[in-house]
């Protein structure tokens, strides 16, 4: 069974910073990956979405990373901004079947 | 605007009683899910469905129940034989055979 894990599982950083949020899966045979965000008592927003084909997506001040052979997924987010806190949550879809596995979340804080 | 809405946000329950939460969605979406969220744990897929009249078991089904009767809507009934259904519920749907998966803002039931 897919597992799929998120580290750290919080994390705290000054205003401006860029900062990498860590995603990794334990079968790469996966069909895409999935970065969402989370605020608090609300449901998941989708960010980015990489097909297993493609190396990266961007998205204005966010840029996601896929490397299959290694199971390992990034989310690089430049010049943090206060409103960017929240928790976000990796996402990866199997070939087989029509499941999604998430991993449990990293809690980001952009202090001001 | 198109999206997935989730009814009631907020729900009090008695130990002993069903409830249904309410999921419709207006995507023209062939899957549906629902997944549980419990604080410090991802996502868990209790039901999900890919066509009407069809839906198959997740990894904790045990103590729920679901309909898919019409596209659009899959609700999901607690029941009384799940032992701790205090949680924040969140449905979701896709296109059937692609990857982007979208979110409604969630309901949170509380057994009291």
């Amino acid at each position: 069974k897919q597992e799929v894990t998120q580290i750290p599982a919080a994390l705290s950083v000054p205003e401006g910073e860029n900062l990498v949020l860590n995603c990794s899966f334990t079968d790469s045979a996966i069909y895409n990956l999935q970065w969402f965000r989370q605020d608090p008592g609300k449901g998941l927003t989708s960010l980015l979405l990489i097909q297993s084909s493609q190396r990266e997506q961007t998205s204005g001040r966010l840029n996601a990373s896929l490397d299959k052979s290694s199971g390992r997924s990034t989310l690089y987010i430049a010049a943090s901004q206060p409103g960017d806190s929240a928790t976000y949550l990796c996402a990866v879809r199997v070939n087989t079947g029509n499941q999604f596995y998430f991993g449990t979340g990293t809690s980001l804080t952009v202090i001001p | 605007d198109g999206g997935i809405t989730q009814s009631p946000k907020y729900l009090f329950r008695k130990e002993g009683q069903n409830v249904t939460l309410s999921c419709e969605q207006n995507l023209n979406h062939d899957a549906m899910y629902w997944y549980r969220q419990d604080p410090g744990q991802g996502l868990r897929l209790i039901y999900y469905s890919q066509i009407v009249n069809d839906f198959q078991k997740g990894d904790i089904a045990e103590g729920y129940s679901v309909s898919r009767e019409k596209k659009e809507s899959f609700p999901l009934t607690v029941t009384s034989a799940q032992k701790n259904p205090t949680a924040f519920y969140l449905c979701a749907s896709s296109i059937a055979g692609q990857g982007l998966l979208f979110f409604g803002e969630g309901s949170r039931l509380t057994v009291l």
